[in-house]
């Protein structure tokens, strides 16, 4: 079952606008949460993260927004440009147990900014 | 740094056939992850290793699959015999500081397998 979910498998925005991508998750002892980036026949790439002791965290263009009790994040891209049209993956982790920090992805929201 | 490099970058194969990934994680890395994309599933962890050392294969869907890191610089993923549901993308990362405290995994560009 998938522990992260990403429920927009597209989203399309004009050049200039805010990007909103969101991303729930159903393990409440997440305590790590990252966006990942992909562009076409490239691997993903590391985007943006924050921790669950936070409830934003920025870097430049984008933005991560955490509502724990909602078990939801958001990435916000503004302004959006043509070269954010990617594939955007949501993960998480739990930093400490059994799971030694591995990362649970969501399927991916495919961004497409257009002119 | 070339990054991770993975081969080949696509595999066209039939079913019941052997089909073996492999990849070179970046230099001094000694985590390595192997994950499989699919439209249904997303990313999925597969298995990882540190130090040539399997620590977590839990997503290793059957007993088909079998993966191996004989040296710090090499790993394979074999799949005996394929199925056309393993048909997807599959990619290597590596990263060098504890999964539970390094943000990044560097990817390679992946492997897109189908099986007939």
């Amino acid at each position: 079952d998938q522990q992260v979910k990403q429920n927009s498998p597209s989203l399309s925005v004009q050049e200039g606008r805010i990007s909103i991508l969101n991303c729930d998750y159903t393990n409440s002892m997440f305590d790590y949460f990252l966006w990942y980036k992909k562009y076409p026949a490239e691997g993903p790439t590391f985007l943006i993260s924050i921790s669950s002791i936070k409830d934003k965290n920025e870097d430049g263009r984008f933005t991560v927004f955490l509502n724990k009790s909602a078990k939801h994040l958001s990435l916000h891209i503004v302004p959006s440009q043509p070269g954010d049209s990617a594939v955007y993956f949501c993960a998480a982790k739990l930093r400490r147990g059994s799971t030694l920090g591995r990362l649970y992805f969501g399927r991916g929201t495919q961004l497409t900014v257009w002119p | 740094d070339a990054g991770v490099i993975q081969s080949p970058r696509h595999e066209v194969t039939e079913m019941g056939q052997e089909v073996t990934l492999r990849c070179k994680p970046i230099s001094g890395h000694d985590y390595l992850f192997w994950y499989r994309q699919t439209m249904m599933r997303g990313l999925e962890l597969l298995i990882y290793f540190n130090n040539n050392v399997p620590i977590d294969d839990s997503g290793m869907p059957e007993d088909r699959f079998s993966a191996k890191m004989p040296n710090a610089s090499f790993s394979t993923l074999k799949i005996q015999p394929s199925e056309p549901r393993d048909s997807a993308v599959y990619f290597c990362a590596s990263t060098g500081r504890d999964p539970r405290d390094a943000n990044e995994q560097f990817f390679g560009p992946g492997t897109r397998l189908t099986v007939l």
